[in-house]
């Protein structure tokens, strides 16, 4: 079974960059969409962004000026840069192994597999 | 302001059968598959149900879940306290490309 262990600063500065990085354990990287997701103080999950074991990447639009995704296969890693934070970037950050498919128009995505989170914390 | 609308919170007492609602719209729930996820705090989000109503293996089936036209909901049968957590709805939204979270439901067993 595929484990997912996020690590990342634990506390920014207004304006600074947010690195987090996500590492796979117990399994190959292969034919997954690699997804962050959010979870700010008293909200719930909000979608950050996801790259295919090939390369390819999707960003949420609200936040898509500020992200950048990538992988490294030969370190089992997955990264995420988040630009000039600020107090409403403060959250919970979850990595999570994705399956996506299509047909006949309709799409099936979910995120089987799960880290438990690094909490990030933006403030002066 | 999530794209996929849930009711915040959701009660009931042991062995009693409860339902959480997600309401969508064309463009996700209407059109594609719904999941599932149960939240622990301070652990790993869990996947309950993916595509309408594949339970992973492990998931006990006192959890199902239904859809009908741009609305979706997850019933749990026979609850039990260890069944008190957040569920959050997911899809696949076309307008936005990618996928899209309720914004939870906090279940408390009395």
């Amino acid at each position: 079974q595929v484990q997912l262990q996020e690590s990342g600063p634990g506390l920014l500065k207004p304006s600074e960059t947010l690195s987090l990085t996500c590492t796979v354990s117990g399994g190959s990287m292969s034919s997954y969409y690699w997804n962050w997701i959010r979870q700010a103080p008293g909200k719930g999950l909000e979608w950050i962004a996801y790259i295919y074991y090939s390369g390819s990447t999707n960003y949420n639009p609200s936040l898509k000026s500020r992200v950048t995704i990538s992988l490294d296969t030969s370190k089992n890693q997955i990264s995420l840069k988040l630009k000039s934070v600020t107090a409403a970037d403060t959250a919970v950050y979850y990595c999570a192994s994705g399956d996506f498919w299509s047909g006949s128009g309709v799409h099936y995505y979910y995120m089987g597999v799960w880290g438990k989170g690094t909490t990030v914390s933006v403030s002066s | 302001q999530s794209v996929l609308t849930q009711p915040p919170s959701a009660s009931g007492t042991p062995g009693q059968r409860v339902t959480i609602s997600c309401s969508g719209s064309n463009s996700n729930i209407g059109i594609n598959t719904v999941n599932w996820y149960q939240h622990l705090p301070g652990t790993a989000p869990k996947l309950l149900i993916h595509s309408d109503n594949q339970r992973p293996s492990g998931v006990p089936d006192r959890f199902s879940s239904s859809k009908s036209g741009t609305s979706a909901s997850l019933a749990i049968s026979g609850l039990q306290s260890e069944d008190e957590a957040d569920y959050y709805c997911a899809t696949w939204d076309d307008n936005l490309s990618g996928p899209v979270f309720g914004g939870g439901t906090m279940l408390t067993v009395l």
